[in-house]
């Protein structure tokens, strides 16, 4: 089946620096979306994407739907403890209804 | 604008007993869908529904069922619980089967 393939699994970053996260794929997604889950809580959309080559921000998050419609990433610029969390990428594959979603990059900022 | 509302929270049952959750979506949304979340398996897709059809099913047993309503809400069910049932459930809604999802918070199951 389609597969959506999110790296890194986990990341340790210090307070400040830039974070980078890309999900990839070998079939051609609609759509893009970024989410971010905290411990105990459901996935919260950040970024949808729905065009190729589109680069989209949200404060401090960038996320951009890759030009081959088979990958797309994200951004954390200036990272803050705040940012701390799991980031799930999810895509609709061309011609389907249901969403695909990725493994998840865990994120720990160290203060 | 209220977000997707799930109830309860938190269950705990015992195996072979059966559960319903509840899932009631953002105002004007009509695709419901439910995934269950696991740590050693990420978000695996149960169900969508739309217009109270089932439009999409993914790989589960047929103990998990569920039913969307006239009102968009929709409600998952899980008959003969097992221990590997035990996982955050988790109910999106969206406008539009091709439109972005938005999560609730979950009813975490436990089984004992």
């Amino acid at each position: 089946g389609q597969q959506l393939n999110q790296s890194p699994q986990s990341m340790f970053i210090q307070e400040g620096e830039d974070v980078s996260m890309n999900c990839t794929s070998s079939s051609i997604f609609n759509t893009w979306l970024w989410y971010k889950q905290d411990p105990g809580e459901g996935p919260v959309l950040l970024i949808a994407l729905y065009k190729a080559g589109e680069l989209t921000s949200n404060g401090r998050l960038t996320a951009q739907f890759g030009i081959t419609r088979k990958d797309s990433f994200l951004n954390i610029s200036a990272s803050i403890p705040s940012d701390v969390g799991i980031y799930f990428c999810a895509g609709l594959p061309s011609g389907t209804y249901k969403y695909i979603f990725g493994t998840g990059t865990r994120l720990k900022v160290l203060a | 604008k209220a977000g997707v509302t799930q109830t309860p929270r938190y269950l705990i049952k015992t195996r072979g007993q059966q559960v319903t959750l509840s899932c009631s979506p953002i105002s004007g949304h009509r695709s419901v869908s439910w995934y269950q979340q696991t740590p050693g398996q990420g978000l695996q897709f149960l169900f969508e529904y739309f217009s109270e059809t089932q439009r999409n099913k993914g790989n589960f047993p047929g103990r998990f069922s569920g039913r969307q309503f006239s009102n968009s809400r929709s409600e998952m069910n899980v008959s003969t619980l097992e221990l590997g049932d035990s996982a955050l459930y988790l109910c999106a809604s969206s406008q539009g089967p091709d439109q972005p999802q938005h999560f609730g918070d979950g009813t975490r199951l436990s089984i004992l």
